[in-house]
Formats: C-alpha cells, sequence, structure tokens
C-alpha cells in the first residue's frame, strides 16, 4: 500500500529554536496533506490543510505564524515549528490522499515525537 | 509495539443497515481507543473515543466499546444512512505513541 514517512521521527529541541518536521509520500502524488496535533491520552487535532503550491488552511485556533507549513511539492509538505516553547511539546502526524485514482483513503506517517526543552 | 488491525473494506450496505466494523488492538499498556470518520477529500474527524476498559464511546449513532478481554473495539451503528459513506480509522493512543488502522471505506446505498 502507499507509504507516507515522516522525518525526523523524534526530536529535542531548546526552547526559541525552530524544528522542521518533513512529510512524504514515498510512493504517490499528494495535492493535499494534513496535519495533525496530538497530546497524550487525547484525540488528534487537526492542525492544518497542506495544499501543494498554494497556502496551507489553518483551523481555528491554530497560529499560522507559529506553524509554518510549505507544500513545495506533490510528495513533500513541511511543517516548522517556530519560536519553540515546551508547550508545543507534542506528537505530530502528517497524512496525505492518493489523489490519482478515485480513491479518498488517508495515508498516516509514523508521527514526530517534539521534545521542547 | 502497539498495533491496530481494522477489518478491511470496501463495506458497501444499503440504507439503514446494520453496520459493524472490527477493530482489535495489541498494547502493552492501557490506551485510550478512538474512531475517527474521513470524508471524501476532508481530514480526520473524532468520531468517538474511549478511555478505559468497558467504557462505551458513542456519537452520531455510532458506538463501540472499550473491551479489554478481547482487545477489541468493533463500531456499530443501528441504521446507516447514504450521508455515513466515508472511511473510517479505528485507533490507539497511549502516552508515548499513537497507532491507526488501515482505515474501512464504508459506502452506504439509497
Amino acid at each position: 500500500g502507499a507509504v507516507v514517512s515522516q522525518h525526523p521521527s523524534r526530536v529535542i529541541c531548546k526552547s526559541g529554536t525552530s524544528v522542521k518536521i518533513e512529510c512524504r509520500s514515498l510512493d504517490f502524488q499528494a495535492t493535499t496533506m494534513f496535519w495533525y496535533r496530538q497530546f497524550p491520552k487525547q484525540s488528534l487535532m487537526l492542525m492544518a490543510t497542506s495544499n501543494e503550491g498554494s497556502k496551507a488552511t489553518y483551523e481555528q485556533g491554530v497560529e499560522k505564524d507559529k506553524f509554518l507549513i510549505n507544500h513545495a511539492s506533490l510528495t513533500l509538505s513541511t511543517l516548522t515549528v517556530t519560536s519553540a516553547h515546551p508547550e508545543d511539546s507534542s506528537f505530530y502526524i502528517c497524512s496525505a490522499s492518493d489523489t490519482s485514482g478515485a480513491s479518498y483513503e488517508q495515508y498516516f506517517g509514523p508521527g514526530t515525537r517534539l521534545t521542547v526543552t | 509495539g502497539d498495533s491496530v488491525t481494522q477489518m478491511e473494506g470496501p463495506v458497501t450496505l444499503s440504507e439503514e443497515a446494520f453496520l459493524t466494523i472490527n477493530c482489535t488492538y495489541t498494547a502493552t499498556g492501557y490506551p485510550s481507543l478512538f474512531w475517527y470518520v474521513q470524508y471524501p477529500g476532508e481530514g480526520l474527524q473524532l468520531l468517538l473515543k474511549a478511555t478505559k476498559a468497558d467504557d462505551k464511546g458513542s456519537n452520531k449513532g455510532f458506538e463501540a466499546t472499550y473491551r479489554k478481554e478481547t482487545t477489541s473495539f468493533h463500531l456499530e451503528k443501528g441504521s446507516v444512512q447514504v450521508s455515513d459513506s466515508a472511511v473510517y480509522f479505528c485507533a490507539l493512543s497511549d502516552p508515548d505513541d499513537m497507532r491507526f488502522g488501515a482505515g474501512t471505506r464504508l459506502t452506504v446505498k439509497p
């Protein structure tokens, strides 16, 4: 089946620094990717919809200047957490849909554990 | 590690039929369990959840019970509607990880 990768799988950074997380669709093209955030024992929260070649669409309450999303190609979307703080520590997951056919199934990346110290 | 196994689709039902989508999990701890739904072209939406054994999550007529003895969290609905056509994902979450099932596409025909 389709594969979505994320890199890095875990990252620890100091408060005030920026961290970039990559989401790649490995064997299909994805015009749309989704970024989610999850706190321990809680459900996923959709942060934004990443659209190839255009600006991301952010969910209400998500700071677009803090969580920068770039979808420069049909196989890569990046999420940059700028000026990270401990409250940004979380599990970030991306997903992508193979739009080559009629399927709308989402394929999930394995997630990135961000810890801000 | 933790994992989720979900009934493969696609599933096609007539309107007002009974729905069951099976989900079983393996986990070393005591995870929370979730069902997510995704409508065409949209992101995931949380459908329901259960955080401990014997809890029943319910929403929009859907139900699922956290069964520790059978490590299951099957999704059920008594009478599906055309608007329920979507992809459904079972998931588990613990403090360190989150795992999703592969998803089950449901198509409800009028």
